[in-house]
């Protein structure tokens, strides 16, 4: 149990579309990162938030956002949903000392 | 920038075997380290992490992996292999800053044989 969860687990979107998806991080994590994981593939790092503002993005255009909140909350949202964007989206929070990540289980988006 | 590479895309192992995953790194700094594993239908777990001191790392489930910086290595070994290691085993490198973005290798399959 690391104490990550994301919402919703599951949730399917038509091209053109937008979604919103949640995550409650651990406790004390002031640093949280969202993963885009296409199927049979690595994650791939789509922006890191710290203390409620983006610190770090990966190659992903601007549709791809998000927001943190002081209660350690977050939120990824994608605009403009494309066929490819159609993956598990994964939170991790990390504490600021010892750098590792812990999970959230995921959500996976599937856009038709 | 870093990177992760992983050799092997699938490995298959008779149980009771020596399990060994490749990971090599690039990094322009001294780097953090990870091996995560990744069951059917689920997020993310560490297995062990090196971030600096011994280099050689014991993690969970009998995992351990060794720093080998001479060769930008960081190879995942267990003695014998359990059918339940059957999943997806990934390498990840940050840099040695808190804040830095963690980069994860595309992932190697362990399948376990009976």
């Amino acid at each position: 149990e690391t104490g990550v969860t994301q919402s919703p687990t599951h949730l399917i979107k038509t091209r053109g579309q937008q979604v919103t998806l949640r995550c409650s991080s651990q406790s004390g994590h002031n640093t949280v990162s969202w993963y885009q994981q296409a199927l049979g593939q690595g994650p791939q790092f789509i922006f890191q938030y710290y203390r409620e503002e983006e610190n770090g993005r990966g190659n992903f255009p601007p549709r791809f956002s998000g927001l943190q909140f002081p209660n350690y909350s977050s939120e990824l949202n994608v605009n403009a949903l494309e066929l490819d964007d159609s993956a598990l989206y994964l939170c991790a929070s990390r504490p600021r000392i010892t750098g590792e990540l812990f999970f959230g289980e995921g959500s996976r988006l599937t856009v038709l | 920038a870093q990177s992760v590479t992983q050799l092997g895309s699938h490995v298959s192992v008779s149980e009771g075997a020596l399990v060994l995953l490749r990971c090599n790194y690039s990094s322009s700094v001294p780097p953090y380290l990870f091996w995560y594993v990744q069951y059917p239908n689920q997020g993310l777990q560490l297995l062990l992490k090196y971030t600096t001191g011994a280099t050689l790392v014991k993690g969970i489930n009998g995992f351990e992996a060794e720093f080998k910086k001479s060769e930008t290595s960081f190879h995942l070994t267990k003695p014998s292999a359990h059918m339940s290691d059957a999943a997806e085993y990934f390498c990840a490198v940050s840099e040695e800053t808190s804040y830095d973005k963690v980069i994860f290798g595309p992932g190697t399959s362990l399948s376990v044989i009976p």
